[in-house]
């Protein structure tokens, strides 16, 4: 069974710019969540989808948008980069938001550097 | 506030010896608990996790992990460390209704000495 799967792993942008991640979970899970970390600010929430639809999010500012689509697939995308948004961003899928089983499966992460 | 604390950043341990990291947490709903792995470069593996039930919980790769209520706690242990095991190490916390959503501690940096 294929694990989580991120895209890309490793990318570069300026200021300004905006990215889109990409995250596929494992077959069968309908919950996505993405976290961002960083080494100051450790690891940290922001949001999960379920079915589509933003069920939980976190203290991010508005630049940090998600969506999920009918095949569960989920994308991130961050408008206006700045510096302090150079981190690795994680998704983790499970079943059900972990709500039953707790479990969230993580991906090897998108690492993002902003210069 | 919900937090989970990781008082030490960072332990080294000689191959062999045995291991505890400390972990306490504050969390007003009934909390579910986890200790993940992350090697560098890779994403997080889950060791263990704790829902109810009894205190002491095994995971994989020899770890288990004992919850006490009465000291918020949730240390990690391993009677004999192997040079593999040298990763970070988080702990964390979750609730039934917080979907998706778990509260990570800093991390504990393990280092093993040969």
């Amino acid at each position: 069974k294929a694990g989580v799967t991120q895209t890309p792993r490793y990318l570069i942008k300026t200021r300004g710019q905006q990215v889109t991640l990409s995250c596929s979970p494992i077959s069968g899970h309908r919950s996505v969540s993405w976290y961002q970390q960083t080494p100051g600010q450790g690891l940290q929430f922001l949001f999960e989808y379920f079915s589509e639809t933003q069920r939980n999010k976190g203290n991010f500012p508005g630049r940090f948008s998600g969506r999920q689509f009918s095949n569960s697939r989920s994308e991130m995308n961050v408008s206006t980069l700045e510096l302090g948004d150079s981190a690795l961003y994680l998704c983790a899928s499970s079943l059900d938001g972990g709500a039953s089983t707790g479990e969230l499966f993580f991906g090897e992460g998108s690492r993002l550097t902003v210069l | 506030a919900q937090s989970v604390t990781q008082p030490d950043i960072h332990i080294t341990v000689s191959e062999g010896a045995s291991l505890e990291l400390r972990c306490n947490y504050s969390y007003g709903a009934t909390p579910y608990l986890f200790w993940y792995v992350q090697s560098p470069g890779q994403g997080l593996q889950l060791l263990l996790k704790y829902f109810s039930g009894d205190t002491l919980v095994q995971g994989i790769k020899g770890f288990e992990a004992e919850f006490k209520r009465s000291q918020s706690s949730f240390n990690l242990r391993k009677p004999s460390v192997h040079w593999s095991d040298a990763a970070e190490y988080f702990c964390a916390v979750g609730a039934l209704s917080n979907t998706g959503k778990l509260i990570f501690g800093q991390g504990t940096t393990l280092q093993v000495k040969p």
